[in-house]
């Protein structure tokens, strides 16, 4: 078992739509949690953080926390086309390596 | 990314070929990560400094790889006697005080 799960998808969603991505992770003292978007044939970029339970919005985006479920998601409201891309969830234990999952692509139909 | 430059973009090696791959991030960065993804799963944490200090090479995967940051700026990850299983993107990235990466353009390595 990975230690950072998600769904490989595809997750195809329609323009204006919400896209929601889930992601699990199996180590309970994990303490800092992040989304990165990567576009084909490009690196990781970071959309998001997250450090404690709950919710936390940035514009279209917010990202949701529960330690005790182990649970992590992404909800992108208003998906775009360019939102089309893959979406990597990164957990940390402490100050050192991130461990990502494989990703979830998205794609966003015009 | 605009903090962190690499190369060779692209990079063809013979099996059992040696190869040198640079990392450059903007000064004053203290932390520098690499990273290895393979095509179609998510960044492989392969091994981490803080300045000069290898802190953590846990990720990688056999003796025949090797990192060195030795001025606690520009790093290179080495790999001897490549086989075909190392074809992967290499990401280098920098670290911020608050946790996050932000990764280099990667350098794309195929093994013939």
């Amino acid at each position: 078992q990975k230690e950072v799960e998600q769904n490989s998808g595809p997750l195809s969603v329609p323009e204006g739509a919400i896209a929601s991505l889930n992601c699990t992770y199996s180590d309970r003292v994990s303490q800092s949690f992040f989304w990165y978007r990567q576009y084909s044939g490009k690196s990781p970029e970071l959309i998001m953080s997250i450090y404690s339970n709950g919710d936390k919005e940035d514009g279209r985006f917010t990202a949701q926390l529960n330690k005790a479920s182990q649970y992590v998601s992404l909800l992108i409201r208003d998906s775009q086309p360019s939102d089309s891309a893959t979406y990597l969830c990164a957990v940390k234990v402490n100050a050192g390596k991130s461990t990502f999952g494989d990703g979830t692509t998205l794609t966003v139909k015009p | 990314g605009a903090g962190v430059s690499q190369s060779p973009r692209y990079k063809v090696a013979k099996r059992g070929q040696d190869v040198a791959l640079r990392c450059d991030p903007i000064s004053g960065h203290v932390s520098l990560f690499w990273y290895q993804q393979a095509l179609g799963q998510g960044p492989e944490f392969l091994t981490y400094f803080q300045n000069e200090a290898q802190l953590d090479k846990s990720g990688l995967p056999s003796d025949r790889f090797f990192a060195e940051r030795p001025e606690g700026s520009v790093s290179t990850l080495k790999i001897q006697r490549t086989q075909q299983e190392d074809s992967a993107v290499y990401l280098c990235a920098i670290g911020t005080t608050n946790e996050k990466l932000f990764f280099g353009s990667g350098t794309q390595l195929s093994v013939l």
